[in-house]
């Protein structure tokens, strides 16, 4: 079965740039979304199709894909954007999760 | 505006059923598919399946298969969500979100607590 593979965690100090990645076998042919959650929250949808924005969320949050990679980068990255990030994909009309990284500011 | 509101949390016994229930407002209500998805205590997300509101056709995961049943009932613009055979393992947070580019929005999330 398919899977996404995410680094548990990925540390960054204020005003950095943090990338968080998901991993799958030719993942860059599929579309990719990415969610952020906080503590005792519903998920909320950050990118789309790869690299597209909703609209409310800040341009510094970014999206990019390619070969079995896809990459979630967040610039001059704030104590708020602290959450877990999961990445989703599709495969033979099943979504698939990754596991989660947890993105710490510090 | 665009809203998935969840019905409260449950408690049940090993081999009992739940049926959770998602209502949809702000939008056409036949437009958008409506998926399910489950966080463990502590866990990740793991998709559950999904419904056409509009003809009512499902799909599921090949893990739930026999287990989970999704309808909807378009004259409230609410989905329902049944899992049976329920195991302490099926003790959860469990989302609705509707399909549109991704999953955008989530409903609030209904707990599911199962213990003897």
């Amino acid at each position: 079965s398919y899977e996404l593979t995410q680094a548990p965690s990925v540390s960054v100090s204020p005003g950095q740039t943090a990338s968080i990645t998901c991993f799958g076998d030719k993942l860059g042919n599929k579309y990719v979304s990415w969610y952020q959650q906080k503590p005792g929250q519903s998920p909320v949808l950050v990118i789309y199709q790869h690299s597209r924005r909703p609209s409310g969320i800040p341009e510094r949050i970014s999206g990019s894909s390619s070969g079995n990679t896809a990459t979630l980068t967040i610039r001059g990255t704030q104590t708020m954007d602290e959450a877990d990030y999961f990445c989703l994909a599709w495969d033979n009309d099943t979504a698939i999760f990754g596991g989660g990284t947890k993105l710490t500011v510090l | 505006q665009v809203q998935l509101v969840q019905s409260g949390a449950e408690v049940k016994k090993p081999g009992a059923s739940v049926k959770l229930s998602c209502k949809a407002s702000g939008y056409n209500f036949d437009n958008y598919y409506v998926h399910w998805v489950r966080q463990a205590p502590g866990q990740g997300l793991e998709w559950m399946g999904m419904i056409n509101p509009s003809g009512g056709e499902t799909r599921y995961t090949q893990k739930l298969q026999g287990r989970v049943t999704m309808t909807r009932d378009t004259s409230t613009t609410t989905v329902y969500m049944e899992l049976s055979s329920l195991t302490s393992e099926d003790t959860a947070v469990y989302f609705c979100a509707r399909a549109r580019h991704g999953f955008d929005p989530w409903g609030q999330g209904t707990l599911v607590s199962v213990s003897s």
